[in-house]
């Protein structure tokens, strides 16, 4: 089976401009999360959809925004960037409750 | 809510060595599951090892073992003959299969460590 992908790989974007991240989850998985990596808070939860349904939200104000399609496919958004979301935003997919499956993640510069 | 703890940032092992890395969990849920995970310098995520709570017997991966000790809320990994290729952070994670929302696959990580094994 195919892994987890995630596009694009590497982005960078300026103050005030908005982003979106997509993520293609391994075949048969129903289940995609998201995570914020940064060197000073680690590895966060942002969301968690399954079956187009977000279903559980880590603490990020409303900027980030996601949504997930029938084929299970997801994308995040985050609206009116600022320097502290640089980062790498990393994507996971699983069937419901059951080990988690990451992608090569999105590496994205804010200037 | 749960939290993991990593205390040792970074470790050290020479080729072909045995390493142990710690990780203490906090929770007052019955059923959960602890995981492993590896991080290369390439950033990719990949699982190492997975421990259900339920299960007491420890889970073994080729050279990768956990010690999980349920009382004390602690989660070690064991790796033996340490190879270079292990150089990576490692980060340990939680997730309540039944959180408040009902199911889920929310992970809690923990701060990670570093370990680099040296030829």
């Amino acid at each position: 089976k195919a892994g987890v992908t995630q596009t694009p790989r590497y982005l960078i974007k300026t103050r005030g401009q908005q982003v979106t991240l997509s993520c293609s989850p391994i075949s048969g998985h129903r289940s995609v999360s998201w995570y914020q990596q940064t060197p000073g808070q680690g590895l966060q939860f942002l969301f968690e959809y399954f079956s187009e349904t977000q279903r559980n939200k880590g603490n990020f104000p409303g900027r980030f925004s996601g949504r997930q399609f029938s084929n299970s496919r997801s994308e995040m958004n985050v609206s009116t960037l600022e320097l502290g979301d640089s980062a790498l935003y990393l994507c996971a997919s699983s069937q419901w409750g059951k080990t988690q499956y990451f992608g090569p993640g999105t590496r994205l510069l804010v200037l | 809510a749960q939290t993991v703890t990593q205390s040792q940032p970074e470790m050290s092992v020479q080729e072909a060595e045995t390493v142990t890395l710690s990780c203490t969990y906090d929770t007052s849920e019955n059923n959960y599951y602890l995981f492993w995970y590896k991080q290369p310098p390439s950033r990719q995520m990949i699982l190492v090892i997975r421990q259900e709570a339920y299960k007491q017997q420890n889970a073994t991966e080729n050279r990768f073992s956990v010690n999980f000790q349920k009382a004390a809320k602690s989660f070690s990994l064991k790796i033996s003959d340490s190879q270079l290729g292990d150089t990576a952070m490692y980060f340990c994670a939680f997730m309540n299969p039944t959180g408040d929302t009902g199911a889920n696959s929310k992970l809690t990580f923990g701060k990670g460590i570093t370990l680099s094994v040296r030829p």
